[in-house]
């Protein structure tokens, strides 16, 4: 069964810094799917960034881009010049063959 | 377009109670999800439904959960009798071609079981 890992709980950092959220995976398929959710207080998740495992160029949506490492098995996402509104829960994702498995979440705080 | 439409926004049950859950796809969505989300963790799928028919049920409690999605659009999911360990958000997403346009998620339901 696959299995998604976010080692960190909880981060917190100032307005306009960079912070870097870590997430490891164990599967043995070969093609899947990586995900990056944001779920502020309203509960709904939200799709920040997905990553194709064919493609190895890293994925980048504005301010947030992954650091995909397919042979290590490791997904972080980087979140540049971090705004108040990022403050949320921040869920990294699989998906391959079966259904969608979620990590633990990081709570991410931006602080004024 | 319009979201995942989820209803009840809370609810707080007392234990051996029963409840149910709705959820509105997004129009043309196929595919249907319900997640757990005990607090503190991740979302974990209870079923996938592909239309009307159930695709992935394997980590539904069936003894006391159940779930229905009438004419393919539409669906309950309910929970006869609730325990304690079920309190928890409850979310609802869709799918037109999940390896595409990913997932749609609702706002949840909270239940609290007391």
């Amino acid at each position: 069964a696959q299995t998604v890992t976010q080692s960190q709980p909880e981060m917190s950092v100032q307005e306009a810094e960079t912070v870097t959220l870590s997430c490891t995976y164990d599967t043995s398929e070969n093609n899947y799917y990586l995900f990056w959710y944001k779920q502020p207080p309203s509960r709904q998740m939200i799709l920040v960034i997905r990553q194709e495992a064919y493609k190895q160029q890293n994925a980048t949506e504005n301010r947030f881009s992954v650091n995909f490492q397919k042979a290590a098995k490791s997904f972080s996402l980087k979140i540049s010049d971090s705004q108040l509104g990022d403050t949320a829960m921040y869920f990294c994702a699989f998906e391959g063959a079966q259904k969608l498995v979620f990590g633990q979440g990081t709570r991410l705080t931006i602080n004024p | 377009e319009a979201g995942v439409a989820q209803s009840p926004r809370y609810k707080i049950i007392e234990k051996r109670q029963s409840v149910a859950f709705w959820c509105n796809p997004i129009s043309g969505h196929a595919t249907l999800y319900w997640y757990q989300q005990i607090l503190g963790q991740g979302p974990k799928l209870l079923i996938q439904f592909q239309n009307n028919g159930v695709v992935d049920d394997s980590q539904l409690p069936k003894d006391r959960f159940s779930a229905e999605r009438l004419k393919g659009v539409d669906s309950t999911l309910k929970i006869q009798p609730a325990k304690l360990e079920d309190s928890a958000v409850y979310l609802c997403a869709s799918s037109l071609a999940r390896q595409i346009y990913g997932y749609t998620f609702g706002s949840g339901t909270r239940l609290t079981v007391v």
